[in-house]
């Protein structure tokens, strides 16, 4: 079984200030790890996904994400964070392979307040 | 390209009534995802769909919850009766299963029951 832990619930930061949130995943097969953002009272939307190739994926609004195998990691950072970015951030894994398969398993999310 | 649709966005009732959820996948899109969103269980999948027939409804959490996708633009999530422990945002999703990697989310229905 696939599971996704978040054990950051809320992480305040100033802005402009740089930020990591961090996603430990766990899976006995290979697997494609994604990161959304839900604003409020809004749906989730991609920010970037890793499926193979290069472990540093980037992604929209200046997110990027590394994919550490070793470590099971998938860690989303952001050199300079503006209030803007201030959401809810999940990660997320499903099975490595395209197909039917898609389950999406989620982590319980950590809220980026971004303070001026 | 219009994106998932879902309505309605807000649903307010009573217990004991019936609420209908419904969504709209992307068109091209043969698989559908509802998930329900809490605060306590955080986001679940519920059931999922490709090419209409349901192939995972083992987080439908009890009978009360039924859902169905009668063609491939349209599916509808039926809890009957509703309880105020089913109060939560539910999201669709869909996802081009060929060669698809990412799920495309709706705006959610958020449902009160009182």
């Amino acid at each position: 079984a696939q599971s996704v832990t978040q054990l950051d619930s809320q992480v305040p930061v100033f802005e402009e200030a740089p930020v990591e949130l961090r996603c430990n995943y766990s899976s006995s097969v290979s697997v494609y790890l994604f990161w959304y953002v839900q604003y409020p009272n809004q749906g989730l939307q991609l920010l970037l996904k890793y499926l193979s190739g290069s472990t540093l994926v980037k992604g929209i609004n200046g997110f990027e994400a590394e994919f550490n195998k070793s470590q099971t990691s998938f860690h989303l950072r952001k050199p300079s964070v503006h209030i803007s970015d201030t959401a809810e951030y999940f990660c997320a894994v499903s099975g490595g392979t395209r197909g039917a398969t898609n389950k999406l398993i989620f982590g319980t999310g950590t809220l980026l307040a971004v303070q001026p | 390209d219009a994106g998932v649709i879902q309505s309605p966005r807000h649903e307010v009732t009573e217990m004991g009534q019936e609420v209908t959820l419904r969504c709209k996948p992307i068109s091209g899109h043969n698989s559908l995802f509802w998930y329900r969103q809490t605060m306590m269980r955080g986001l679940e999948l519920l059931i999922y769909f490709n090419n209409n027939v349901p192939i995972d409804d083992s987080g439908m959490p009890e009978d009360r919850f039924s859902a169905k996708m009668p063609n491939a633009s349209f599916s509808t999530l039926k809890i009957q009766p509703s309880e105020p422990r089913d109060s939560a945002v539910y999201f669709c999703a869909s996802i081009l299963t060929s060669g698809g990697t990412t799920q495309y989310f709706g705006p959610g229905t958020r449902l009160t029951v009182l």
